[in-house]
């Protein structure tokens, strides 16, 4: 268990608004990503990164930009909330891609 | 077209029965197969993963992999309720040099007492 924690578990804004979803892990994984939940819609993959310099996009990156201050944390931000990013929001880290652990997750809901 | 495609059910079977769900992919380079388990509110689990083709046995689980038809496919033996959950199936993908997983839709199981 990669121990992976986010913050906030909760949050509801407003269309328009700033947001940063933050995830942090224990186990020093190189490897982190940000997926998105919707119902019907599986997972989906939004940024992933191998290490603090290595950033890359995936399916559904737009509307979205990430930071990886550290090896620990990995950041999602929406620059300008609109109401279809309301979704159940996952953040995972693992050593390798086949293996990923999953954080709590964070609700999420644009008003 | 979605790299992975899962009946998103929902399927019920009785206690004990075996469960079967089935995803298919794309031939977009899928090399490995994995299925998650997520209960409801939860987040998702790894419970089984394939690299080739053919079956891996995990307990009460059997993970299948057909290349040739391109077909994923878990099963669930002597199934008991707190098997109820959506498990997805994923495959990684490759892209350039990095692999990323790709997820299918979900499919909810419910095991009737």
């Amino acid at each position: 268990d990669a121990d992976v924690t986010q913050t906030p578990r909760n949050r509801i804004t407003k269309t328009g608004k700033r947001i940063m979803l933050e995830c942090s892990q224990t186990k020093g994984h190189d490897r982190m990503y940000w997926y998105r939940q919707d119902p019907g819609l599986g997972l989906r993959l939004i940024y992933y990164s191998f290490d603090v310099k290595d950033i890359n996009k995936g399916e559904i990156s737009d509307g979205y930009s990430v930071s990886r201050q550290a090896q620990a944390k990995f950041s999602l931000s929406l620059e300008s909330a609109i109401p279809n990013q309301t979704a159940l929001y996952f953040c995972a880290a693992g050593p390798t891609t086949d293996t990923q652990y999953f954080g709590p997750g964070t609700r999420l809901t644009v008003l | 077209q979605k790299e992975v495609e899962q009946n998103s059910g929902p399927l019920s079977v009785p206690e004990g029965a075996i469960a079967s769900l089935n995803c298919t992919y794309s031939d977009r380079g899928s090399q490995s197969f994995f299925w998650y388990r997520q209960y409801s509110g939860k987040s998702p689990e790894l419970i089984m993963f394939i690299y080739s083709n053919g079956d891996k046995e995990d307990g009460r689980f059997t993970a299948q992999v057909d290349k040739s038809s391109k077909y994923i496919s878990l099963f669930i033996r002597d199934s008991q309720p707190s098997d109820s959950a959506t498990y997805l199936c994923a495959g990684g993908i490759s892209s350039g040099s990095a692999r990323q997983l790709t997820f299918g839709s979900g499919t909810q199981l419910t095991v009737l007492p």
